[in-house]
């Protein structure tokens, strides 16, 4: 079983719609949870990062961490084109390991 | 502020032959991170450096190799190069803990022909 499972889609919505995009994990040790968004041809670039369990609002995008179900899920409200990409997820243990680690994207295509 | 940036932007070999990458990292951020995205296969974690030590390995052999100098800054080494070796390398920077995550750069495309 892979460390962090995450539906590589394509996932394709029309403008104005709200997306959820969701990755579950194994690993009960990750403590730190994290969604990135990767453009072609660039770098992954850090949307949201959450600790505890709960949600977390920042603009059109929430967070979700279930800790106690190993799930994870980034809702995106008032889809843009612009937020065509792929969404990563990404999280880290506790300890002294700081090495992420990545589900392996969901590519979102949101037509005008 | 510079970001994470990369160089080459991108890089053809031909089999067999060494790949050098280079990585600087944002400034204050001691933790230099490497990894490969081949497609269809996500991010795969190279190589952590901190401080000028190599502080966590990837599943990746040995011909895998890189170091990171007194000015943070870093460089990836592929020796020996394949076929599948050809990817972005993206490398990125954190504070030490990497708690509010990691900056990436824009990568290097290595187009092993």
């Amino acid at each position: 079983q892979k460390e962090v499972e995450q539906d590589p889609g394509p996932l394709s919505v029309p403008e104005g719609a709200i997306v959820s995009l969701n990755c579950t994990y194994s690993n009960s040790a990750f403590q730190y949870f994290m969604w990135y968004r990767q453009y072609s041809r660039k770098g992954p670039e850090l949307l949201m990062y959450t600790y505890s369990s709960g949600n977390k609002e920042d603009g059109r995008f929430t967070a979700q961490v279930d800790k106690s179900s190993k799930y994870i899920s980034l809702f995106i409200r008032d889809s843009q084109p612009s937020d065509s990409a792929t969404y990563l997820c990404a999280m880290i243990g506790g300890g002294s390991n700081y090495k992420l680690t990545f589900g392996k994207g969901t590519l979102l295509t949101v037509n005008p | 502020e510079a970001g994470v940036t990369q160089s080459p932007t991108h890089l053809i070999k031909t089999r067999g032959q060494q790949a050098t990458l280079r990585c600087s990292p944002i400034s204050g951020h001691t933790s230099v991170y490497w990894y490969q995205q081949a497609l269809g296969l996500g991010l795969q974690f190279l190589l952590w450096y901190d401080e000028g030590e190599e502080r966590n390995r990837g599943n990746f052999p040995p011909r895998f190799s890189g170091r990171q100098f007194p000015n943070y800054s870093s460089e990836l080494n592929v020796n020996a190069l394949e076929l599948e070796d050809s990817a972005l390398y993206l490398c990125a920077s954190s504070l030490w803990g990497a708690r509010d995550g990691y900056t990436f750069g824009s990568g290097t495309r290595l187009t092993v022909v």
